[in-house]
């Protein structure tokens, strides 16, 4: 596709459970970024992926935090036992190559855990 | 550690006069500054960017920015407002050579152009 897309979009999930959130990237990017973005709040780094490896995992909050990237392409971004703090709106973005080279942000998707 | 300061939660300028949005930083390295803008339900759009060479880089809108290296700072600007540039802007930063590329933002600055 044209942008990075993100999906679901929306998500409501119970105190708990577990959550999976999908990102597609721009075709040949080959740098992959998860943040988390809360209201009112800037812009949390969370993972980095150059490829389909994770030089830098320091902004995960906790172990419940996971992500994986495959065919250097497709990253899922995983909670587990989802607590009422993890509700925020996760945002993916990929650029061309890390550092010199703008990201280009998806739109995000929001979770809400009730 | 990297870290990025936008010292103004919000910025209120009337239409037609010149605005900027403040921005320092904090690396250890030679720094790749960005500034991104996201208008009301939707997401982040790339404005500009420093890399080398010259301090004044130009961007998307009319915006541009200036690199300062012995303040450390990365303000925006731009000569005349538009009531359409009222938006949330976040300045960004990574640092060349530290193996990780980590694009560090600050909280963002509101900007409110006044008709």
């Amino acid at each position: 596709g044209a942008g990075v897309s993100q999906s679901p979009s929306n998500k409501v999930t119970e105190k708990g459970k577990d959550v999976e959130l999908r990102c597609d990237p721009i075709s040949g990017h080959t740098a992959l970024y998860w943040y988390r973005q809360s209201l009112g709040q800037g812009l949390e780094f969370l993972i980095y992926f150059q490829g389909n490896s994770a030089p830098d995992k320091s902004g995960l909050p906790s172990d419940r935090f996971s992500a994986e990237r495959t065919g250097g392409s497709v990253s899922t971004l995983t909670i587990q036992r989802t607590q009422q703090e993890d509700s925020a709106v996760y945002l993916c973005a990929s650029s061309r190559s890390p550092g010199n080279t703008e990201a280009f942000f998806g739109q995000g998707t929001r979770l809400t855990v009730v | 550690a990297q870290s990025v300061a936008q010292p103004e939660d919000q910025v209120n300028v009337a239409e037609g006069n010149p605005l900027t949005v403040k921005c320092t930083y904090s690396v250890s390295g030679n720094p790749y500054l960005f500034w991104y803008v996201q208008y009301p339900n939707r997401g982040l759009q790339f404005l500009l960017k420093y890399i080398t060479g010259d301090n004044l880089v130009k961007g998307s809108y009319g915006f541009e920015a200036e690199f300062n290296k012995s303040q450390t700072s990365f303000h925006l600007k731009k000569p005349s407002a538009l009531v359409s540039d009222s938006a949330l802007y976040f300045c960004a930063v990574t640092v060349t050579g530290a193996g990780s590329y980590q694009l560090t933002f600050g909280k963002g600055t509101k900007l409110s152009v006044i008709p």
